[in-house]
């Protein structure tokens, strides 16, 4: 089974509506990492989180990290067009906090409709 | 700052072939970590260098080599290619001295496709 589990696997959203996804780990994470990846390209770093509690906003999107129950997740407010990719969610969950050797989820495709 | 920069971006190999890819990190970084993209298994740890040397090692098989120069660049290796090596291979560079309190960066990737 996949260490990291995101849900959905794809979703399509008008411009202008919240959406919210989901990251779960079946083991202890050191460390929360969400990534933004443009179809065939590289990753784009949005936000880190270390601290059961912690939620961080860049712009209209806003990540939290729920340690207890081993899951983090992501919420985009008012959608708009450039939010569209495949969001990605990788965590430290082998190496004891090293944060060098990141285990990933299978990604998160959103489309936003204009 | 410069980004991590990786060529070549788009390689075509046969099977059997070996290919080599280089990765140049973000001034300052001196760990770099390979990942292998595919559309069936996602993003897989391939290895971390540090300082020239190996610190971290995924599943990968002995045909996955890589190393890493004093200027903190880094190669990985493919030999005796397979179809199922057709992937975006991502490399990612940190500091690399705050283990738990460093944020890995992307390279855009080199797309390789084994025919």
């Amino acid at each position: 089974s996949q260490e990291l589990e995101q849900s959905p696997q794809s979703l399509i959203v008008q411009e202008g509506k919240n959406l919210t996804i989901n990251c779960t780990s079946s083991k202890t994470l050191y460390g929360l990492y969400w990534y933004k990846q443009k179809y065939g390209e590289g990753l784009i770093f949005l936000m880190m989180l270390q601290k059961g509690g912690e939620e961080k906003s860049h712009e209209k999107i806003t990540a939290k990290l729920d340690e207890k129950k081993q899951q983090s997740s992501l919420h985009i407010t008012a959608s708009q067009p450039s939010h569209a990719g495949i969001y990605l969610c990788g965590a430290d969950i082998d190496s004891g906090g090293s944060n060098y050797k990141l285990t990933f989820g299978k990604g998160t495709l959103l489309t936003v409709n204009p | 700052k410069a980004g991590v920069t990786q060529t070549p971006r788009y390689l075509i190999k046969t099977r059997g072939q070996q290919v080599t890819l280089s990765c140049s990190p973000i001034s300052g970084h001196r760990s770099v970590s390979w990942y292998q993209q595919t559309p069936g298994q996602g993003l897989q740890f391939l290895f971390e260098y540090f300082s020239e040397t190996q610190r971290n090692k995924g599943n990968f098989p002995g045909r996955f080599s890589g190393r890493q120069f004093s200027n903190s660049r880094s190669e990985m290796n493919v030999s005796t290619l397979e179809l199922g090596d057709s992937a975006l291979y991502l490399c990612a560079s940190s500091p690399g001295r705050l283990a738990g309190k460093e944020t890995q960066y992307f390279g855009p990737g080199t797309r390789l496709l084994v025919l």
